[in-house]
């Protein structure tokens, strides 16, 4: 079955720190993965997608996020926190097969508090 | 930058009552979705509509919940007769071809 998992419900860093948010998936089958970041009362905001080639993707506001097929991971990272990425971050996959579809499945969330 | 809308922002409702949420699609979009978000949940998959009809729907999404694209820009959902349990926010999303889905800023649903 396909599932994602972002196992710290919360991380926290201080600025001007590096951040590393976690994201594991189970899929069958070559993933697309993507991350989207959810700021309070508002919607879902796209930061980035892995789909082929470079396992290194780079995204909006300073993130990036590494491929590792071998240990099905998707991490998102960025060299130096804000205060301003404070938000929830979700992890989420599909099948990279053609079809009308092509639903994401989410993962938990992870809440990420920065620190002055 | 183009972007997908939704209306209400928020609404309250009487159990069993019907409510409908709308949502304008990014213009050029062909492939529309509803999700939902129950408060300090993950967001979950509801369904999916492309060339006019539904291609794929959750085990959510009974028959108490309908989608229809009346018109060439809006894509609504209704549910016909709202549980308690159907509070939740509940985001529209679209995308083109490519691979990235697009999504509203969603709509508050509180059933009461």
């Amino acid at each position: 079955a396909q599932s994602v998992a972002q196992p710290e419900d919360q991380v926290n860093v201080a600025e001007g720190n590096p951040l590393t948010v976690k994201c594991t998936y189970s899929v069958s089958g070559n993933p697309y993965l993507f991350w989207y970041v959810q700021y309070p009362n508002r919607g879902l905001q796209f930061l980035l997608k892995y789909i082929t080639g470079d396992n290194l993707v780079k995204g909006s506001y300073g993130f990036e996020a590494e491929f590792n097929k071998s240990q099905t991971s998707f991490h998102l990272k960025k060299p130096s926190a804000l205060v301003s990425d404070s938000a929830l971050y979700f992890c989420a996959v599909r099948f990279a097969y053609g079809g009308a579809t092509n639903k994401l499945i989410f993962g938990t969330g992870t809440l990420l508090a920065v620190q002055p | 930058e183009p972007e997908v809308t939704q209306t209400p922002s928020h609404q309250v409702t009487q159990m069993g009552q019907e409510v409908i949420l709308r949502c304008v699609p990014i213009s050029n979009h062909l492939y529309f979705y509803w999700y939902r978000q129950i408060l300090g949940q993950k967001v979950e998959f509801l369904v999916s509509f492309y060339n006019n009809e539904i291609s794929e729907k959750s085990e959510i999404f009974d028959d108490q919940f309908s989608v229809e694209r009346p018109d060439g820009s809006n894509f609504t959902l209704k549910i016909r007769s709202t549980k308690l349990e159907d509070s939740a926010m509940y985001f529209c999303a679209s995308k083109r071809t490519t691979d990235t889905i697009y999504f509203g800023e969603g709509s508050w649903l509180t059933v009461v």
